[in-house]
């Protein structure tokens, strides 16, 4: 069966970066697409970037270039995540995605909380 | 890449039907039919319900159905029960190969 388990909680610093890793199991990794998705605490749904797992070309939300970065380990069956500078209102759920057909994103990682605090 | 608008609250009584809309612009909803809705119960991971537009995936209960109008798509409840009470994002592919998510929905069950 598809599943993406993701690395664990993280606490930060302000100014510091966080990578989070999803791991995935249960199909060929290369190929569909990886979207990631962050929750902060009580609002709504917000996309950060997505990788072609397949040929590693790779798309930012405009609100986290430069900051984010989507890399994939072919061999791993592994995305990462990585997120720098961070601020105290990047404290969130960081969500991994496999996408299925045109967008749908049709299997979730449990998440993983990052809480940035001094 | 504004949020897709979405109402804050929708609400039914069982056995009813409820429909939520999702207001893009042409440079999204209006111009590619890559829509997709997701439902999230609080404190879990959301769960694909519609994909581009109408699609359900297989196990998605046929009381969901999805469509879009110009630059707003819909995600109805038929016959609406209280496991549908979640949360309701829709989602939508824009120009320049980005995505967008909409402000969300909380449907409540009277």
């Amino acid at each position: 069966q598809v599943q993406l388990v993701q690395s664990g909680a993280e606490v930060k610093k302000p100014g510091a970066s966080v990578k989070v890793s999803c791991k995935a199991s249960g199909y060929t990794f290369t190929s569909h697409g990886m979207h990631w998705v962050r929750q902060a605490p009580g609002q709504r749904l917000e996309w950060l970037a997505w990788i072609n797992v397949g040929n590693d070309n790779t798309k930012y939300s405009q609100k986290f270039q430069g900051r984010v970065t989507i890399t994939r380990d072919t061999s791993a069956s592994t995305a990462y995540m990585e997120l720098s500078s961070l601020r105290y209102e990047d404290t969130a759920v960081y969500y991994c995605a496999r996408v299925y057909g045109w967008g749908g994103l049709d299997y979730w990682g449990q998440g993983t909380l990052v809480i940035v605090s001094s | 890449q504004s949020a897709l608008t979405q109402p804050p609250s929708v609400s039914g009584s069982p056995g009813q039907s409820v429909t939520i809309s999702c207001t893009g612009t042409s440079s999204d909803v209006g111009s590619y039919d890559r829509v997709s809705w997701y439902q999230q119960p609080p404190g879990t991971a959301p769960k694909l319900m519609i994909y581009e537009v109408s699609n359900r995936p297989s196990g998605v209960p046929d009381r969901f159905s999805g469509s879009k109008s110009g630059n707003t798509a819909s995600l109805t409840i038929s016959g609406l029960q209280a496991e549908d009470e979640a949360d309701y994002y829709c989602s939508s592919y824009t120009s320049g190969s980005l995505w967008v998510f909409g402000t969300g929905t909380k449907v409540t069950v009277l």
